[in-house]
């Protein structure tokens, strides 16, 4: 079945680095941009980060512009999120989510199970 | 940026009513408007996408209406099953952004 599946969470030290995995199966991988969402705890949902089915497109959030990175690897079904300089408020629980379009109107489905990121001392 | 607003930010209501959530877009974005729900430990799952368009497997009882800057998002009968979170969110530009969240509660 269509499925995505993150990996990669734990927890990190404030200013160190992760990098976060969304492994895809049950599509055509290559044909769908992806997005990265994230809920702290408690809070709603945030918009983090899109790459298009391609790469060639990439867009973040303000919050993480500069600090985070999304990549994707077609051949091995996979988007990686790399997120250095790690602050305590990016602590989360971080979704990726396949983009879906329907004549230009675009929604999220599925997502993935999350992986939850805690930046702590 | 586009700013959703999300009314109630949560609501308590017994089997059987009828339940809508607004949702206010800051400036027009069409009917680019999707509504997700999601429970307690788990990733959020569509439920209306295009502002009126029914996700497959999602009950009849939920519907989406609305175009703009003014959404709804309506229940006809409520069931135990529907306590969740509902967030709306736009996709007429990046970033996307999601209302704050109505909270259900089933009395």
């Amino acid at each position: 079945q269509v499925q995505l599946v993150e990996s990669g969470g734990g927890v990190v030290q404030p200013g160190k680095s992760l990098r976060l995995s969304c492994a895809a199966s049950g599509f055509t991988f290559s044909k769908y941009s992806i997005h990265c969402v994230r809920q702290a705890p408690g809070k709603g949902l945030e918009w983090v980060a899109l790459i298009s089915y391609d790469g060639s497109g990439k867009y973040y959030a303000d919050s993480v512009k500069g600090r985070f990175t999304i990549s994707r690897d077609n051949s091995k079904n996979t988007v990686y999120l790399q997120m250095n300089s790690l602050r305590a408020e990016d602590t989360a629980v971080y979704y990726c989510a396949r983009e879906n379009t329907v004549t230009r109107v675009s929604w999220f489905d599925p997502w993935g199970q999350g992986t939850l990121v805690t930046v702590s001392s | 940026d586009i700013q959703m607003t999300q009314s109630p930010s949560s609501l308590s209501a017994s089997v059987g009513d009828r339940v809508t959530i607004t949702c206010r877009a800051s400036q027009s974005i069409s009917s680019f408007l999707n509504w997700y729900q999601q429970k307690p430990g788990k990733a959020p799952k569509p439920l209306i996408y295009a502002a009126s368009s029914l996700q497959r497997g999602v009950p009849s009882r939920f519907s989406g209406s609305g175009s703009g800057t003014d959404f709804t998002l309506s229940i006809s009968s409520l069931q135990p099953e529907d306590s969740a979170t509902y967030y709306c969110q736009q996709s007429s530009s990046t970033p996307i952004t999601f209302g704050q969240g109505t909270r259900l509660e089933i009395k």
